[in-house]
């Protein structure tokens, strides 16, 4: 079995600062573990992924996330929040298989204060 | 960048009444699948399609739920008699591959709403 958790349902931040959003995960086998996006009224967009190779991965938009194994967890991070940024942010594990495996964490919206 | 397209992007329906979601995956993509969420929970997994049947459905995905490809662009979700608990956004998606590294692409989603 797997599962994500992720802390705080909603977040805010001033444009410019740090934007870190919390994702721990729970799986019986190595996990692959992913960050999609939601904008208003979009559908789901991939943000970036860990699939064993490097801990630290950098996606699109000046986002990155570290797998930390011994934490279980995988935190994306951007340094500075542009206000662009707003929208929900949902973390995913997936096992060693296919597409079929993703189970979704319960997102967190993001809020850029100008 | 390609795109999968859903329609209607609001459906509200009594509830008992049958519903079709309908899916316009990318057109190279050959795995398609469905995914909800409810509002305030998370997004989960419904059922994988590949090579014109399911793949792989989870204990959500019951009687009532039917999937079809029904000519070589569309891919629908049907609920047939419709309950309360439908009520949710659902995703569709496609990918060329069944694999992890292969990109998903999801669609804007149909907003669900059952009277």
């Amino acid at each position: 079995a797997q599962s994500v958790t992720q802390l705080g349902s909603h977040v805010s931040v001033s444009e410019g600062a740090l934007v870190l959003l919390r994702c721990n995960y729970s799986s019986s086998v190595p996990p692959y573990l992913f960050w999609y996006v939601q904008y208003p009224n979009q559908g789901l967009q991939l943000l970036l992924k860990y699939t064993s190779a490097a801990t630290l991965v950098k996606g699109i938009n000046g986002f990155e996330a570290e797998f930390k194994k011994s934490e279980t967890s995988f935190h994306l991070t951007k340094p500075s929040a542009h206000m662009s940024d707003a929208a929900e942010y949902f973390c995913a594990v997936s096992g060693s298989g296919g597409y079929q495996k993703v189970t979704f964490g319960t997102g967190t919206k993001l809020q850029v204060i100008p | 960048e390609p795109e999968v397209t859903q329609t209607p992007s609001h459906q509200v329906t009594q509830m008992g009444q049958e519903v079709i979601l309908r899916c316009v995956p990318i057109s190279n993509h050959l795995y398609f699948y469905w995914y909800r969420q409810i509002l305030g929970q998370k997004v989960e997994f419904l059922v994988s399609f590949y090579n014109n049947e399911i793949s792989e459905k989870s204990e959500i995905f019951d009687d009532q739920f039917s999937v079809e490809r029904p000519d070589g662009s569309n891919f629908t979700l049907k609920i047939r008699s419709t309950k309360l608990e439908d009520s949710a956004m659902y995703f569709c998606a496609s990918s060329i591959r069944d694999r992890v590294h292969e990109k998903l692409f999801f669609g804007s989603g149909t907003q669900l709403s059952v009277l």
